[in-house]
């Protein structure tokens, strides 16, 4: 079992609509990170979490640390969010990023 | 300020060439992380480091990778004998610091393809 499990792996939204990405993770973190990979190009910080709620914009991250589990959601979605977000933890007691599989998201006008 | 920069952006190498990926962080920035997409595949952690030290090179094939990060210069990825199985997209991220609050600043990646 992954440490961090990301769901759905696709999905297909019309524009406009209200979307939610889950993240779960299996060990003790320092924090949590949502990124962002259009195909082709390089990875964007979306925001870093360690507790409650942050807020960018038409997205919106939170974070359950008793449940070791987060949500990434998109409001009013818009066909340039399509790309796949992904999930990625750094441990308590380390550095380095751990990842999920990433939800490739695509919106349809 | 300029963010990570990763060259080139896409490398093609033959089977048994060596292929050399280059990552200069942000400005400021002394800690260094290499990440491997490979196709299909969810990134994967090789190898941390700070000026002139390897950190953590847990996630590091035994063979023919290298990593070094010169107190003058950019962090080298380095990939001897290249196999068709190394074709990948390397991503290198960069933070001013470590600890349980630092962002992670990513470069574009360079995607290796080899034939």
């Amino acid at each position: 079992k992954n440490e961090v499990e990301q769901s759905p792996q696709n999905l297909t939204a019309q524009e406009g609509e209200f979307i939610t990405i889950n993240c779960s993770y299996s060990v003790g973190i320092s924090a949590l990170h949502w990124l962002q990979q259009h195909p082709g190009g390089g990875i964007v910080s979306l925001f870093m979490l360690s507790s409650g709620k942050k807020k960018h914009g038409r997205l919106i991250a939170t974070i359950n640390i008793q449940e070791k589990h987060s949500s990434l959601h998109i409001t009013a979605s818009h066909p340039r969010d399509s790309a796949v977000y992904i999930c990625a933890v750094r441990s308590e007691y380390g550095n380095k990023l751990v990842f999920g599989a990433g939800t490739i998201l695509r919106v349809k006008s | 300020n300029a963010g990570v920069m990763q060259n080139p952006r896409h490398l093609v190498r033959r089977r048994g060439q060596e292929a050399r990926l280059r990552c200069s962080p942000m400005k400021g920035h002394s800690h260094v992380y290499w990440y491997r997409q490979l196709p299909e595949e969810g990134l994967k952690f090789m190898v941390y480091l700070q000026k002139e030290n390897i950190i953590d090179e847990s996630g590091m094939p035994k063979e023919r990778f290298s990593a070094e990060f010169p107190k003058e210069g950019p962090s080298i990825l380095r990939i001897q004998q290249v196999v068709r199985g190394d074709s990948a997209a390397y991503f290198c991220a960069s933070s001013p610091m470590t600890g349980m609050n630092t962002e992670a600043f990513f470069g574009q990646g360079t995607r290796l393809t080899v034939v």
